[in-house]
C-alpha cells in the first residue's frame, strides 16, 4: 500500500514552460487536493476533487488547470509558469467529504523551481 | 470556515509534556479541529481531531473547551522525533477555505 505518490519530485523549468505533476492514490479515497507550501508559511489550497470527474477551485487556483479522469490520479497543470509559482506542491487524498472522517493523507511533495 | 490562531513556536524538554495551543474564537457548531504537523519538508501527517469532546489516540491528546473556542493538542511524552511545525485547523463544509496556517514550530530540547 503506497498511500498517495507525487510524480516528480522535483523539476526546474524555465519561465513559460508548461508542466504536469501526478498524484496517484491507492486507498480508494473519494476527494484529492492540491496544496501548494512557500518557505515559511503555511499550505493553500489550489484545486481539490469530490470525485472522478470533477474538480473545484479553493484558495488560490489562477495559473493551474486540474483534472480528475481516474478516481486515483488528480493531475495539476501549469500552462505557462511564472517564477511566483515556485513552491512545494502537495497532493492529499481523503476517504470522506464528512467532517468526522476527513483526515487527509499527503504525499511527500514535489519541489519545482521556475526560473 | 473559522480561521485558527497558533502561537510562532514553542520550546519543550524532552520527556516532557508539550501543550500546543490554538484560538478558534469563529468555529460554528457543525466545524470540526484537526490537528497536522510536518516534519522537515515531508508532507504533513495527521494527528487528531474532535468536535466537542476530548480525544485520546496513541499519538496525542486533544481538549476542546466547552465554549470551543480553543483547544490544546497534548504530546505526553515529547521525544526528538517530534520536532516538527503542528497545524491546527478548522474544518467546516467549504472545502476551498480550508487553510493550514504558519502554525507552531514545536523544539523538542534535549
Amino acid at each position: 500500500n503506497a498511500g498517495v505518490t507525487q510524480t516528480p519530485k522535483f523539476r526546474v523549468l524555465k519561465t513559460g514552460q508548461s508542466m504536469t505533476l501526478l498524484c496517484a492514490q491507492d486507498m480508494n479515497h473519494e476527494y484529492m487536493y492540491w496544496y501548494r507550501q512557500d518557505p515559511g508559511m503555511g499550505l493553500r489550497l489550489i484545486h481539490y476533487s469530490v470525485g472522478e470527474g470533477t474538480t473545484a477551485k479553493g484558495e488560490v487556483p489562477d495559473g493551474y488547470n486540474v483534472s480528475r479522469l481516474k478516481k486515483q490520479n488528480f493531475l495539476l497543470g501549469l500552462e505557462s509558469a511564472a517564477p511566483s509559482q515556485t513552491s512545494v506542491y502537495f497532493c492529499a487524498s481523503s476517504y470522506s467529504l464528512a467532517q468526522a472522517y476527513n483526515e487527509q493523507f499527503f504525499g511527500p511533495g514535489t519541489r519545482l523551481t521556475v526560473l | 470556515d473559522a480561521k485558527t490562531t497558533q502561537p510562532t513556536s514553542m520550546d519543550c524538554a524532552e520527556g516532557r509534556a508539550a501543550n500546543l495551543p490554538c484560538n478558534h474564537s469563529t468555529i460554528s457548531g457543525n466545524e470540526y479541529v484537526y490537528w497536522y504537523r510536518q516534519i522537515h519538508s515531508q508532507g504533513p501527517q495527521y494527528i487528531i481531531h474532535g468536535l466537542k469532546n476530548n480525544e485520546t489516540n496513541e499519538m496525542a491528546s486533544l481538549i476542546i473547551t466547552e465554549d470551543r473556542k480553543s483547544s490544546t493538542l497534548i504530546l505526553p511524552h515529547a521525544t526528538l522525533r517530534d520536532t516538527a511545525v503542528y497545524y491546527c485547523i478548522v474544518e467546516g463544509t467549504s472545502y476551498d477555505k480550508v487553510i493550514f496556517g504558519p502554525g507552531t514550530s514545536l523544539s523538542v530540547i534535549p
